[in-house]
C-alpha cells in the first residue's frame, strides 16, 4: 500500500536552532516528491519539487533533499515566521495520484 | 490572477441537507482534485478530474459526488451530509504532472 510518513509530528525549536523535517515514503512509480507549508486556516502553500534521488533544492531558510526512500527538509537558523506546518506529498501510480503525509507542525520560538 | 478560488468559505449544515461547493481555477489547468482534512488524518482525496467532462474516484469517495462540466470549474457535492463529512475542503488543480495549487478552503459542520 502507497504510504507516506512525516516526523516528527511536532518540532518546537529556538530561533536560530537548525534542524530537519522527514518525509518517508513506500510507493511505486515515484513521479515527484512536493514540499508544502500550511498555516493555520489556509490552503497548502508550494514550496519544492524534487524528481529524482540526489536532488536538492533551497529557498531562502529552507533546503529539500531527496533518497530513493525519504525525503528531509532543513531548516537552517529559523526564524518565528516560519512557524507553520509542512507537508509532503508523492505523486504516484498510473493515476498520478498525490499521496499527503499528516504533517510536521513547527514552532520557532523567538 | 486569482488563482483558485472556493466558495463558500464557512458553511454549517443539518443531518440530511444537501449542498454544492465551487472550486474555480484561471490558471488553465487540466487536473483539478478536492481534498478533506481532518485532524491526524492528513489530506485525503475525494474526487479528481482530469479534464472538462471526466471525474474519477479517489481515496474517500463515498457520499460524495462530483462535476466538471467547465475546464476552470469542480463542483463537489454532497447529496445527504452526515456528521461524519465535518471537515475542511480543499479543491486544488495542476497540470499533467507537477505542483497542486490550493484554495483557501471551506469549512463545513455538520450538525
Amino acid at each position: 500500500e502507497d504510504q507516506v510518513t512525516q516526523s516528527p509530528e511536532a518540532l518546537r525549536l529556538q530561533e536560530g536552532e537548525s534542524s530537519s523535517l522527514n518525509c518517508s515514503y513506500t510507493v511505486s512509480g515515484l513521479r515527484g516528491l512536493f514540499w508544502y507549508r500550511q498555516d493555520p486556516g489556509k490552503g497548502p502553500e508550494f514550496l519544492f519539487t524534487l524528481y529524482s534521488a540526489g536532488e536538492e533544492k533551497e529557498k531562502e531558510r529552507l533546503k529539500a533533499t531527496l533518497t530513493k526512500k525519504e525525503s528531509f527538509l532543513h531548516i537552517t537558523a529559523p526564524k518565528p515566521e516560519d512557524s507553520a506546518t509542512y507537508l509532503c506529498a508523492v505523486q504516484a501510480g498510473a493515476g498520478n495520484q498525490f499521496y499527503f503525509g499528516t504533517g510536521t507542525s513547527l514552532t520557532v520560538i523567538p | 490572477n486569482a488563482g483558485v478560488t472556493q466558495t463558500p468559505k464557512f458553511r454549517v449544515l443539518k443531518t440530511g441537507q444537501s449542498m454544492t461547493l465551487l472550486c474555480a481555477q484561471d490558471m488553465n489547468h487540466e487536473y483539478m482534485y478536492w481534498y478533506r482534512q481532518d485532524p491526524g488524518m492528513g489530506l485525503r482525496l475525494i474526487h479528481y478530474s482530469v479534464g472538462e467532462g471526466t471525474t474519477a474516484k479517489g481515496e474517500v469517495p463515498d457520499g460524495y459526488n462530483v462535476s466538471r462540466l467547465k475546464k476552470q470549474n469542480f463542483l463537489l457535492g454532497l447529496e445527504s451530509a452526515a456528521p461524519s463529512q465535518t471537515s475542511v475542503y480543499f479543491c486544488a488543480s495542476s497540470y499533467l504532472t507537477g505542483e497542486q495549487f490550493f484554495g483557501p478552503g471551506t469549512r463545513l459542520t455538520v450538525l
